[in-house]
């Protein structure tokens, strides 16, 4: 089952425009992750946040996160063609006994139009 | 490091037959991952191992799928009998806790 909804479900957006996806979800985690699928690809891990962290930043990425309200935002600044993606949070749970569960959000189609 | 080695890329296999995929994690990472993703339902998460153990299996759709992992470096998804209902893209990740990395998937398709 989906542990988070990913909203929009689709974004276009001129080229050198920021990009905001955002994620929602419904238990208690212990980070939050952000990975990019390129079409027919595998995912790649961009991000991580972790519970007792609200915001961070790696590059043109900046990733916040609001445990209250359990969401998430990614934010990309001048976005460029090959940002063109798809975009999936995942939450990570890790249990009593220090095992990890990662569960992905439903996913934002990104367009950067040139 | 080659990163997480799935094979086969792609496999086109006739309803009612067995179709095993596999997959060899990065060395040293000590968590795996099996997901399926369609378009109807997006990512799902089908079982992980730690440190070899099945831990989670709540996310395999039937008996007809199973998944060992032998060894530190070896996992297998076995389906049988495969049905049309099981095409779909197999991605396999493992992690040492701080990011996951993700094969480059199967394509299986089930005619």
């Amino acid at each position: 089952s989906q542990q988070g909804e990913e909203d929009p479900q689709a974004l276009s957006i001129q080229e050198g425009e920021n990009a905001t996806m955002n994620c929602s979800y419904k238990t208690s985690i212990n980070n939050l992750q952000w990975y990019r699928q390129n079409s027919g690809r595998g995912l790649v891990h961009l991000i991580l946040i972790r519970s007792n962290e609200r915001e961070k930043h790696s590059g043109r990425l900046r990733v916040t996160l609001d445990t209250s309200k359990k969401s998430s935002s990614l934010l990309i600044t001048a976005s460029r063609a090959a940002d063109t993606a798809s975009y999936f949070c995942a939450t990570v749970l890790i249990s009593n006994f220090g095992n990890e569960k990662l569960t992905f959000g439903t996913g934002t189609r990104l367009t950067i139009i040139p | 490091d080659a990163g997480v080695i799935q094979s086969p890329r792609h496999e086109v296999t006739e309803m009612g037959q067995e179709v095993t995929l596999r997959c060899k994690p990065i060395s040293g990472h000590n968590s795996l991952f099996w997901y399926r993703q369609t378009m109807m339902r997006g990512l799902e998460l089908l079982i992980y191992f730690n440190n070899n153990v099945p831990i989670d299996d709540s996310g395999m759709p039937e008996d007809r799928f199973s998944a060992k992992m032998p060894n530190a470096s070896f996992s297998t998804l076995k389906i049988q009998p495969s049905e049309p209902r099981d095409s779909a893209v197999y991605f396999c990740a493992s992690s040492l806790g701080h990011g996951y990395t993700f094969g480059s998937g199967t394509r299986l398709t089930v005619v």
